[in-house]
């Protein structure tokens, strides 16, 4: 299988930070990188995929990048409402997906 | 509205079985693959399985840690994705959520015309706690 590792595993960062994920793949996936964001209690949002494209209705705010191995996952300026677990997913095996362990990001 | 809802969660005890259920509105539940992801108490995300559209085969995968007891299944008709789980650990005990598959089609010039196929999980479900314990 392959294995998604993120970093951090948790972030404290300040409304209107620049803020940024990784994300590395155990093997070359191409683009086949999505990201999720999840708020407690709640179920998770699609924010990009295929490593960088923004879903419809997702603040311009959200990017993505990368291919192969390492992906990253950038918030431009956070808001109050982006403090949440981030997830990375691949999606390049279509006999197994993962996601990454999640990113914590909070309120410094 | 484009929605999943599902259903069928509880608390059952080791070793039985349980159905959940995935009813899809505002779209047509056929023309999409069907993803299974669960979250245990207090942890991340972890892909269970998924059924294929009738279009391409209505073919399934499976997680290693739920494969021979776990089944996906589809009754395209009802608009309806099932999770049928049998031999239930307490490992089991998660959150349930059923997913809509997107997918983004790229034609990627080359000597001979190769598609990509970019899958997504675009719509999620509110989720169903499965609880095994004795």
């Amino acid at each position: 299988d392959i294995q998604m590792t993120q970093s951090p595993s948790s972030l404290s960062a300040s409304v209107g930070d620049r803020v940024t994920i990784t994300c590395r793949a155990s093997q070359s996936i191409s683009s086949y990188l999505n990201w999720y964001q999840q708020k407690p209690g709640k179920a998770p949002k699609l924010l990009i995929y295929a490593a960088s494209s923004l879903q419809s209705g997702v603040p311009s705010r959200f990017s993505g990048s990368g291919s192969g191995t390492d992906f990253t996952l950038t918030i431009s300026s956070l808001q109050p409402e982006d403090f949440a677990t981030y997830y990375c997913q691949q999606s390049y095996s279509t006999l197994s997906y993962t996601f990454g362990q999640g990113t914590k990001l909070e309120i410094k | 509205e484009v929605q999943l809802v599902e259903s069928g969660g509880g608390l059952v005890q080791p070793g039985r079985s349980l159905r959940l259920s995935c009813t899809a509105s505002g779209f047509t539940l056929g023309d999409y693959a069907v993803s299974w992801v669960r979250q245990a108490p207090g942890k991340g995300l972890e892909w269970v399985g998924f059924i294929r559209s009738k279009a391409y085969g209505g073919t399934t995968e499976y997680a290693a840690s739920v494969k021979g007891r776990f089944t996906v299944s589809r009754d395209d008709s009802k608009s309806i994705a099932y999770l049928q789980m049998n031999s239930l650990k307490t490992e089991d005990t998660a959150v349930y959520y059923c997913t809509r598959e997107g997918v983004r089609i790229v034609v990627v010039p080359a000597a001979t015309v190769r598609l990509d196929y970019y899958y997504y999980m675009d719509v999620w479900g509110k989720g169903t706690t499965v609880t095994v314990s004795s």
